[in-house]
């Protein structure tokens, strides 16, 4: 069965610009999480969905950031007027179960550069 | 693709050695911890897990051993190939909830032929 997919795998933007990025989890999994990744830094949380409801969106950086999974499948992450540090790497990670010890299941991730 | 880890502390092998790579964490309240292998380009793919209440644990080519006393973790690959060449993350999860993984700051590994 296919992976954890995301699209697109490179985005340029100007700066001011608005951005959205797409996450296509594991069929059937519940959880569905959102890290970003600066380059030569480890993932960072950024928000975590268990089917379509948000249950955490604490490591969202400012209110320019937006995720949504309306159906409790395919989520989006918009970023809103983008700045130069939303430079990043922006990947998605999906899981079977919501609680307990579980393996994440990442994507391939979306490069963003902001000029 | 781009290149991750450019910054990163490098372990520098010969092809056959054994590697270790090791990670120190912070929260004494975490209590499962995994090894993630990033190829560039290429998004993390789990390697081993280990719980608290285990204090190492093998799996092909690989163990990972859990010091809880100075909150360490250690991976160790036996036979380390070219193919094992990556950045190696340790994460923890917090007790309780749904799995929140956070992320040390990661090893390059380079295996030389």
């Amino acid at each position: 069965g296919a992976g954890v997919s995301q699209s697109p795998r490179y985005k340029v933007a100007k700066r001011g610009q608005d951005v959205a990025l797409r996450c296509d989890p594991i069929s059937g999994h519940v959880s569905l999480f959102w890290y970003q990744q600066a380059l030569g830094q480890g993932p960072e949380f950024l928000t975590y969905f268990q089917n379509e409801a948000q249950l955490d969106k604490s490591g969202l950086p400012s209110d320019r950031f937006f995720a949504e999974r309306p159906e409790g499948s395919v989520s989006t992450l918009k970023i809103q007027r983008t700045q130069q540090e939303d430079s990043a790497v922006y990947l998605c990670a999906s899981s079977l179960r919501t609680s307990g010890s579980y393996e994440q299941f990442f994507g391939p991730g979306t490069r963003l550069t902001v000029l | 693709g781009e290149s991750v880890g450019l910054h990163l502390p490098t372990l520098s092998v010969q092809e056959g050695d054994n590697s270790i790579i090791n990670c120190a964490y912070s929260n004494s309240a975490s209590d499962y911890f995994i090894w993630y292998k990033q190829e560039s380009g290429k998004g993390p793919q789990f390697i081993i897990d280990i719980r608290s209440n285990m204090d190492k644990r093998q799996g092909q080519r690989v163990t990972v051993l859990l010091n809880k006393t100075v909150k360490h973790l250690s991976l160790q690959i036996a036979a380390t190939q070219p193919g094992d060449s990556a950045v190696y993350f340790c994460a923890e999860n917090r007790a309780g909830g749904y799995n929140k993984l956070i992320f040390g700051a990661g090893t390059r590994l380079a295996v030389h032929p």
